[in-house]
């Protein structure tokens, strides 16, 4: 059973408009949550993430909110660029930042000029 | 959904030593699957992408003699890490593409000792 979900496979977005990507959990002792992006052929880099102590955090144009009561989070990218199309993973932890990650499976993100 | 096993999650080896990896997909098949190294700040590198029934590519840096891939078969991948030292300590993932999207293991701790 999976405990990272990202149920849009992909997304559409105009340029300029706000992208809202969602990741839901069923882990509740998931305590960090990261957000990453991956262009074709490399690896996922880090984007922004929030500790579960919070319920929000922003970082520029993303913005990720977090609410614990759904198991829910999400990623705001506004305004949304043509070079943020690409694949955004979310992922958990249990433990901490530094530990191991459990990942969605990713949403693709297209921004249309 | 599609899952990749990926085992063992922790290991412990002594320096100079090696340690296999091993990375399933359960319920589909993957033709590629694609190991990353997870770094501080929760970024992942592309160490490199094995193909099933052909020599694997590395990332340029990446040492094709230390990190041995075998892609065998369409459900099975490893990455063996050989004469490991303390600097190959680290969280090692594996990922594969399906129908869902991009499916991740759930990684491996290596410390090496």
């Amino acid at each position: 059973d999976q405990q990272v979900k990202q149920n849009s496979p992909s997304l559409s977005v105009q340029e300029g408009r706000i992208s809202i990507l969602n990741c839901d959990y069923t882990n509740s002792m998931f305590d960090y949550f990261l957000w990453y992006k991956k262009y074709p052929a490399e690896g996922p880099t880090f984007l922004i993430s929030i500790s579960s102590i919070k319920d929000k955090n922003e970082d520029g144009r993303f913005t990720v909110f977090l609410n614990k009561s759904a198991k829910h989070l999400s990623l705001h990218i506004v305004p949304s660029q043509p070079g943020d199309s690409a694949v955004y993973f979310c992922a958990a932890s249990a433990r901490g930042a530094t530990n191991e990650l459990i990942f969605g499976t990713g949403t693709l993100l297209a921004v249309q000029p | 959904g599609a899952v990749v096993s990926q085992h063992p999650s922790r290991v412990i080896c002594k320096s100079g030593t090696s340690v296999k990896i091993e990375c399933r997909s359960l319920d589909f098949q993957a033709t590629t699957m694609f190991w990353y190294r997870q770094f501080p700040k929760q970024s992942l590198m592309l160490m490199a992408t094995s193909n099933e029934g052909s020599k694997a590519t590395y990332e340029q840096g990446v040492e094709k003699d230390k990190f041995l891939i075998n892609h065998a078969s369409l459900t099975l991948s490893t990455l063996t890490v050989t004469s490991a030292h303390p600097e190959d300590s680290s969280f090692y993932i594996c990922s594969a593409e399906s129908g869902y999207g991009y499916t991740f293991g759930s990684g491996t701790r290596l410390t090496v000792v």
